[in-house]
């Protein structure tokens, strides 16, 4: 069984710029979570995507934006990249949308130079 | 708003030292309650949940936590920890009803285990 996988590991980017990262959910999983973990903070959720639709959203701007393809891998894209958004991204999958143990992948660390 | 608390921000142990990290919780309603770890260099793993019933919840590792409703709180304990067990830990609460069932969690705590 295959975990859940995200890319690219590490990423240098400038204000102003857009990123996008990538994630594949575990085998089976339909549900994909997207958290930001700011240096020495827990995880923020971000958004939640199930059956290729925003299912849930926290407290982040719209720059913040995603997609969920049919194979249930999903993106995180962020336009205007600020000093802030300097975090460590995690991505999160779920066997279903109404279950609650998500699995994590071992994140994207962005650095917003 | 609702949020979670986890009132030690680093713990430093002697390996056979008893383990207990507090988490509170702000919300007067059912919740689901989970810890997390994450060890060095490795992703976020689930240690235990609690959805309902005993409220002494048993995980991986050794690791238990108790759920005390009239508190809020649902500390996670281990009676003799490790050196392998250095690694942050993490408190979180899913609201039934929350958009995308989304994890609330708590600042964590940095666990470091002498040998």
């Amino acid at each position: 069984e295959t975990g859940v996988t995200q890319s690219p590991t590490h990423l240098i980017k400038t204000r102003g710029q857009q990123v996008t990262l990538r994630c594949s959910s575990q085998s089976g999983h339909n549900t994909v979570s997207w958290y930001q973990q700011a240096l020495g903070q827990g995880p923020q959720f971000i958004f939640q995507y199930y059956r290729e639709e925003e299912n849930g959203r926290g407290n982040f701007p719209p720059r913040f934006s995603g997609l969920q393809f049919p194979n249930y891998s999903s993106e995180l894209n962020v336009n205007a990249l600020e000093l802030d958004d300097s975090a460590l991204y995690l991505c999160a999958s779920s066997l279903r949308q109404g279950a609650y143990e998500q699995y994590f992948g071992p994140g994207t660390r962005l650095t917003v130079t | 708003a609702q949020s979670v608390s986890q009132h030690n921000h680093h713990v430093i142990l002697s390996e056979a030292a008893s383990l207990e990290l507090g988490c509170n919780y702000s919300y007067g309603g059912t919740v689901n309650l989970f810890w997390y770890v994450q060890y060095p260099g490795q992703h976020l793993q689930l240690l235990l949940k609690y959805f309902s019933g005993d409220p002494l919840v048993k995980g991986i590792k050794g690791f238990e936590a108790e759920f005390i409703k009239s508190k809020f709180s649902f500390n996670l304990r281990k009676p003799s920890v490790q050196w392998s067990d250095t690694a942050e830990y993490f408190c979180a609460v899913i609201l039934p009803g929350n958009a995308g069932n989304m994890l609330t969690f708590g600042g964590g705590t940095r666990l470091m285990v002498k040998p």
